[in-house]
């Protein structure tokens, strides 16, 4: 069975500056997605970025961009020039690729409190 | 632009009433799921539908009854609520091998 681990309960930024949220996962499937979603006080499970398995090249969404290590099985966020809206939970999360028929399960990490310092 | 709508937002429940927590989805997706997010764990899948007329188990099913009514819809039903199932809860569905669209949650009390 899959598993996604995010090894920081909490992490803290100072405004402006840069931070980086771990996520490994293990599977023994070649084809898949990963996802960092964000959710901030609201509730709301925002999706921040996604990575296609058989891209080498690491997604980039504005101020978020991943290192997605595929032979390591890691993919992290790293959030350049932290804003105080950023202060949120964040969870990794996995799903397999279909082909056709049911979309599968996203499984997803415990999640990385992410706090911002002004 | 609804995406996904789920009912009610807050609830408070006796042990042992009954409720049912409603979700819709306007995307045509043909996946559909209900997820209990707790403290520490993440979200933990309860039950799925992979397609109309269909449903299936996941990690937490106990205490939980599902029904697929139509493509757009997919409810989530306690029978009998349990201190144990006070959580929030969310809806979700995806679309075909692309990212999951989430409702914006329930908060469940069973006192």
């Amino acid at each position: 069975a899959q598993t996604v681990t995010q090894s920081q309960p909490e992490m803290s930024v100072q405004e402006a500056e840069t931070v980086t949220l771990s996520c490994t996962y293990d599977t023994s499937e070649s084809d898949y997605y990963l996802f960092w979603y964000k959710q901030p006080p609201s509730r709301q499970m925002i999706l921040v970025i996604r990575q296609e398995a058989y891209k080498q090249q690491n997604a980039t969404e504005n101020r978020f961009s991943v290192n997605f290590q595929k032979a390591a099985k890691s993919f992290s966020l790293k959030i350049s020039d932290s804003q105080l809206g950023d202060a949120a939970m964040y969870f990794c999360a996995y799903k397999r690729q279909n082909y056709g028929g049911s979309q599968g399960n996203l499984i997803f990490g415990k999640g990385t409190k992410l706090s911002v310092k002004p | 632009n609804a995406g996904v709508t789920q009912t009610p937002k807050f609830q408070v429940l006796k042990t042992g009433q009954s409720m049912t927590l409603q979700c819709a989805q306007d995307m045509n997706h043909n996946s559909m799921y209900w997820y209990r997010q707790d403290p520490g764990m993440g979200l933990r899948l309860i039950y799925y539908s992979a397609s109309e007329g269909t449903t299936d188990k996941g990690e937490v099913p106990n205490g939980y009854n599902v029904s697929r009514l139509n493509k757009r819809e997919f409810s989530l039903r306690l029978e009998s609520a349990a201190p144990s199932q006070t959580s929030v809860y969310f809806c979700a569905s995806i679309r075909t091998n692309t990212e999951a669209f989430f409702g914006q949650g329930t908060r469940l009390t069973v006192v």
